[in-house]
């Protein structure tokens, strides 16, 4: 399976500020994707990001709040722009897992709380 | 509208016993099931999968149902340990990429 590597883990952000996560894959993926929890929810889908294109964001969540950058296929970014205090939430990144039937494999998440 | 329901927030179980634990969904499009075992500060990890066209998949000590016509789904773990203590996440695939989560349920293994 993949190996991913999100960072930062966990951060305390002031309202109206950004934050950018990265996720670095140790191998080459064609998709990636970015999935928001908030507290006491399920993991929701934000976007699909492919390389060279733009991402695809899912119904609710827009890119000018979540932009997303794709450079190559081992490395993407998300970035929570304007935060308020309803940002604050798990954010993780996946990818598809090449060995298993649409089996994703997850980076350990970044916990944002914003203040 | 959640798509993927797990009705149990948490549930206790003795070591050494089965652990059952359950989901519901609403969307007949969903082709693929899987269940993820989360700890705290970790990303979600595959546990098991199951495709719609079967009924039961066996993985050791795991087992995931598929009952298409109640649209609902279990895992089974047995027997019960203590590193099973996790939260458990009900996923399902269909049509689009990504998964469509439940909430979890949080699983505790008792000595």
């Amino acid at each position: 399976s993949a190996v991913i590597s999100q960072k930062p883990s966990r951060d305390i952000c002031q309202r109206g500020t950004s934050l950018t996560i990265q996720c670095q894959v140790d191998s080459q993926v064609t998709m990636m994707f970015w999935y928001r929890q908030q507290p006491g929810q399920s993991l929701t889908l934000i976007a699909t990001a492919n390389q060279g294109s733009e991402a695809t964001y899912e119904s609710g969540f827009v890119i000018d709040k979540f932009p997303i950058s794709r450079p190559n296929l081992t490395f993407s970014t998300l970035t929570v722009s304007n935060m308020s205090p309803e940002d604050s939430s798990i954010y993780l990144c996946s990818v598809e897992d090449k060995d298993r039937v649409y089996g994703y494999t997850f980076g350990s998440g970044t916990r944002l709380t914003v203040v | 509208d959640q798509q993927v329901k797990q009705n149990s927030p948490s549930l206790s179980v003795q070591e050494g016993r089965i652990s059952i634990l359950n989901c519901d969904y609403t969307n007949s499009m969903f082709d693929y099931f899987l269940w993820y075992k989360k700890y705290p500060a970790e990303g979600p990890t595959f546990l098991i999968s199951i495709s719609s066209i079967k009924d039961k998949n066996e993985d050791g000590r795991f087992t995931v149902f598929l009952n298409k016509s109640a649209k609902h789904l279990s895992l089974h773990i047995v027997p019960s340990q203590p590193g099973d203590s996790a939260v458990y996440f009900c996923a399902a695939r269909g049509g689009a990429d990504g998964l469509t989560f439940g909430k979890g349920t949080h699983l505790i293994i008792q000595p």
